[in-house]
């Protein structure tokens, strides 16, 4: 079965520092989300892309995050100036519709900020 | 904004037991509402959904079922086995969003 695959499983990057998150899709979907899970705590929308464009964010996705479709087969989120506070899991996920379509997610990178 | 509350928040049952999860959400402009199992060390994955046109929906061992009038929601698991043991997450989104509001999730330990 497709599986939305993401690296690295584990980044550990100093306080202020520019991380990069990579995810591969499933190949034939359209629609790329990133999601956030401090340990312990729910699950967070950050933001969805379709058409190589942002379709909607929430609160949480500032001017410090951003996203990028590079080529036909990457979905990055980049985090500028890196807080202790961006320390979690973060999850991309990818659907084949858009609104009120399943989601499918990867298994996850685990962002320690030090 | 939308709010989705979970309970349990850790559920403990024998191995054949049914395991019951229920949430509620605020906004009454949420029409889907899938659930999420996630195992240590891996994502979320979607289980099952339901929308708001439906009442209830079953595949196999797992149902769901929805009251928009109360506005809340529930998972039932019966004859549980081990390998359910995981946490589960609720989610709601509304109608014209992408952005599900999940609950706290619920710990489900099955015991053999």
């Amino acid at each position: 079965e497709p599986e939305v695959t993401q690296t690295p499983s584990h980044q550990v990057t100093q306080m202020g520092q520019e991380v990069i998150l990579r995810c591969v899709p499933i190949s034939n979907h359209l629609y790329f989300y990133w999601y956030r899970q401090i340990l312990g705590q729910k699950v967070e929308f950050l933001v969805s892309f379709y058409n190589n464009e942002i379709s909607e964010k929430s609160e949480i996705f500032d001017d410090q995050f951003s996203v990028e479709r590079p080529d036909g087969s990457n979905f990055t989120l980049k985090i500028r100036s890196t807080k202790l506070e961006d320390s979690a899991m973060y999850f991309c996920a990818s659907s084949g519709g858009g609104l009120e379509q399943p989601q499918h997610f990867g298994d996850g990178t685990r962002l320690s900020i030090l | 904004g939308e709010n989705v509350e979970q309970h349990p928040s850790t559920l403990s049952v024998q191995e054949g037991d049914s395991a019951v999860i229920k949430c509620t959400y605020s906004d009454s402009a949420s029409n889907y509402f899938p659930w999420y199992k996630q195992e240590l060390g891996k994502g979320p994955q979607l289980i099952i959904d339901i929308r708001s046109n439906v009442g209830e929906k079953k595949d196999q061992r797992i149902a769901v079922t929805l009251n928009k009038t109360a506005k809340h929601f529930s998972l039932h698991i019966t004859e549980t086995q081990p390998e359910d043991s995981a946490v589960y997450f609720c989610a709601a989104s509304r109608r014209g969003s992408y952005i599900p509001t999940f609950g706290r999730g619920t710990s489900l330990i099955v015991h053999p």
